[in-house]
């Protein structure tokens, strides 16, 4: 069965600071895909970056991006410039590729607080 | 954007009664799920469900605990007899289509509170 693990409980980062997200999961499958979502403090997990195992170059969105190290087992996501809104809990979560409509295996979370 | 919509936000129910957790999918979304958080815990998978039977269930979705799609647009689960322990925030989620890689958007969640 697959784990994802986040080693972080609680992060800080100063406004406009550059801050990462640890992730690490164990798999024994080669082919799958990795998600970061973010829940805003009562509402909905949203998401914020994926990336597909067989790609080497690592994802990007705005802000976010990620470091991707497969043999490593690691999926840190690095949000640059944080922001007040930035601020929420971070999910790494895995999916297996084998077939259609797989669950999702989440890790623990992250609480992510940012100051101003 | 089109948004997964789940009812009510909050459940409050007494131990042993029945209980049922309503969730509009996105309307073009064939692949949905629930999943829970207990407080203080990881999200856990329960169900998957596509083309109106369980794709995949966790050992957690035991007898008690059963899924539907009644109408063309609501996902509801059911929980026959509650317990203390199905005390948790439960979210709903739907994708997209049969590539693995679409990611799949959540609900807000309902609380369940067991008393």
């Amino acid at each position: 069965a697959q784990t994802v693990t986040q080693s972080q409980p609680e992060m800080s980062v100063q406004e406009a600071e550059t801050v990462t997200l640890s992730c690490t999961y164990d798999t024994s499958e080669s082919d799958y895909y990795l998600f970061w979502y973010k829940q805003p403090p009562s509402r909905q997990m949203i998401l914020v970056i994926r990336q597909e195992a067989y790609k080497q170059q690592n994802a990007t969105e705005n802000r976010f991006s990620v470091n991707f190290q497969k043999a490593a087992k690691s999926f840190s996501l690095k949000i640059s410039d944080s922001q007040l809104g930035d601020a929420a809990m971070y999910f790494c979560a895995y999916r297996s590729a084998t077939r259609a409509g797989n669950k999702l295996v989440f890790g623990a979370g992250t609480i992510l607080r940012v100051k101003s | 954007e089109p948004e997964v919509t789940q009812t009510p936000s909050h459940q409050v129910t007494q131990m042993g009664q029945e209980v049922i957790l309503r969730c509009v999918p996105i309307s073009n979304h064939l692949y949905f799920y629930w999943y829970r958080q207990i407080l203080g815990q990881k999200v856990e998978f329960l169900v998957s469900f596509y083309n109106n039977e369980i794709s995949e269930k966790s050992e957690i979705f035991d007898d008690q605990f059963s899924v539907e799609r009644p109408d063309g647009s609501n996902f509801t689960l059911k929980i026959r007899s509650t317990k203390l322990e199905d005390s948790a925030m439960y979210f709903c989620a739907s994708s997209r289509d049969s590539n693995s890689n679409q990611p799949q958007h959540f609900g807000d969640g309902t609380r369940l509170s067991i008393l």
